[in-house]
């Protein structure tokens, strides 16, 4: 089993669709959650990150954390067509970072 | 945000050249830097994690004579793809952590290298 998994798309949603994008993982020693989203041949930029469990929002964006399930999400209301990119969750232990393989999601006009 | 920077943003050499790849982090001084390589479509495998002052500690399976690292300041790694071949092609990302004092540590990227070895 791979440390962190995410469904690697492409997923396709209509402009103005809420998307739900989602990794899972089994390491729970894993207390820091970031998401990046990446631009075809651009660096990752960061997103989101959120510490423990819970949720955290900003504009569009709604990350949660559900650590007894080991899962994370990242939402995106009023998808964009500039909102196509691959999106990464990432997560943290002390000092070990693992990246999720990617979501390459595409928002249609 | 904490800025990183790549230089160059693109290369294409021959086979057998060395190519020097830069990151630096503009704004803050970056204890730890990483070099990661990401293929078409692919999500990025870190290839090694850079300190400053001390040898670099490559991931299982990366030639460290082949990948040389050099993180000679707190702003500043290198890369040093010796004797490239095709196979070598890939986009290469460096990224920087912004060190502690806050509850979490970021990752921040650079815009990443595409190398090219014909």
């Amino acid at each position: 089993q791979k440390e962190v998994e995410q469904d690697p798309g492409p997923l396709s949603v209509p402009e103005g669709a809420i998307v739900s994008l989602n990794c899972t993982y089994s390491n729970s020693a894993f207390q820091y959650f970031m998401w990046y989203r990446q631009y075809s041949r651009k660096g990752p930029e960061l997103l989101m990150y959120t510490y423990s469990s819970g949720n955290k929002e900003d504009g569009r964006f709604t990350a949660q954390v559900d650590k007894s399930s080991k899962y994370i999400s990242l939402f995106i209301r009023d998808s964009q067509p500039s909102d196509s990119a691959t999106y990464l969750c990432a997560m943290r232990d002390g000092q070990n970072f693992v990246f999720g393989p990617g979501t390459r999601l595409s928002v249609l006009p | 945000g904490a800025v990183v920077s790549q230089h160059p943003s693109r290369v294409i050499c021959k086979s057998g050249t060395s190519v020097k790849i830069e990151c630096r982090s503009l704004d803050f001084q970056a204890t730890t830097m990483f070099w990661y390589r990401q293929f078409p479509k692919q999500s990025l495998m870190l290839m090694a994690t850079s300190n400053e002052g001390s040898k670099a500690t490559y991931e299982q399976g990366v030639e460290k004579d082949k990948f040389l690292i050099n993180h000679a300041s707190l702003t500043l790694s290198t890369l040093t793809v010796t004797s490239a071949h095709p196979e070598d092609s890939s986009f290469y990302i460096c990224s920087a952590r912004v060190p502690g004092g806050v509850s979490y540590n970021e990752q921040f990227f650079g815009p990443g290298t595409r190398l090219t070895v014909l």
